[in-house]
């Protein structure tokens, strides 16, 4: 099994829609991480939790949401989608060193 | 074929030879550097990583080079395998601000 998981791994929906896009991880790790990638541009990260009582906002933050429900589930939401929000989604973890990413959920706003 | 001192969006190189990917961080305060690799329809996977009291780190088949003064990070893959073809980012991070900020990546693409 997967150390990060993330639910859906594909997803189409409609303009306006409130969708959630969901993470676990087995990695023990507090440190959890949303990140948005559009082709051209990497990875640019939306928000970060340090441990379950605290949520960050990255640098593109607006549109978004995020609920870290337990040290191992972190979940973003959409509240009303839009086209541009068109992209991969990635979860990732960390400890003192480096991440480790999920599968990535691709979501299509039309 | 290799790219030096200039970070390319492309690169091609031929099976068997020796590739370098670049990249130019934009943080001075930035001590942790990890380089990740994305095959297609996958996330990104650690490959290697170098702090910032080391200039040079080596792996299997890969080396990091850090050049602190200029800001520079450098991947050099030895031998390039078909399996090697892939989107390779290079991140960077201050340690107590544990968020990892990554560059635009280059696609490797290597030749029969």
């Amino acid at each position: 099994d997967a150390d990060v998981t993330q639910t859906p791994r594909n997803r189409i929906t409609k303009t306006g829609k409130r969708i959630m896009l969901e993470c676990s991880q087995t990695k023990g790790h507090d440190r959890m991480y949303w990140y948005r990638q559009d082709p051209g541009l990497g990875l640019r990260l939306i928000y970060y939790s340090f441990d379950v009582k605290d949520i960050n906002k990255g640098e593109i933050s607006d549109g978004y949401s995020v609920s870290r429900q337990a040290q191992a589930k972190f979940s973003l939401s959409l509240e009303s989608a839009i086209p541009n929000q068109t992209a991969l989604y990635f979860c990732a973890t960390s400890d003192m060193g480096s991440a480790f990413f999920g599968q990535g959920t691709r979501l299509t706003v039309v | 074929g290799e790219s030096v001192g200039l970070h390319l969006p492309t690169l091609s190189v031929q099976e068997g030879d020796n590739s370098i990917i670049n990249c130019a961080y934009s943080n001075s305060a930035s001590d942790y550097f990890i380089w990740y690799k994305q095959e297609s329809g996958k996330g990104p996977q650690f490959i290697i990583d170098i702090r910032s009291n080391m200039d040079k780190r080596q792996g299997q088949r890969v080396t990091v080079l850090l050049n602190k003064t200029v800001k520079h990070l450098s991947l050099q893959i030895a031998a390039t395998q078909p399996g090697d073809s892939a989107v390779y980012f290079c991140a960077e991070r201050i340690s107590n601000d544990y968020k990892l900020s990554f560059g635009a990546g280059t696609t490797v693409t290597v030749r029969a």
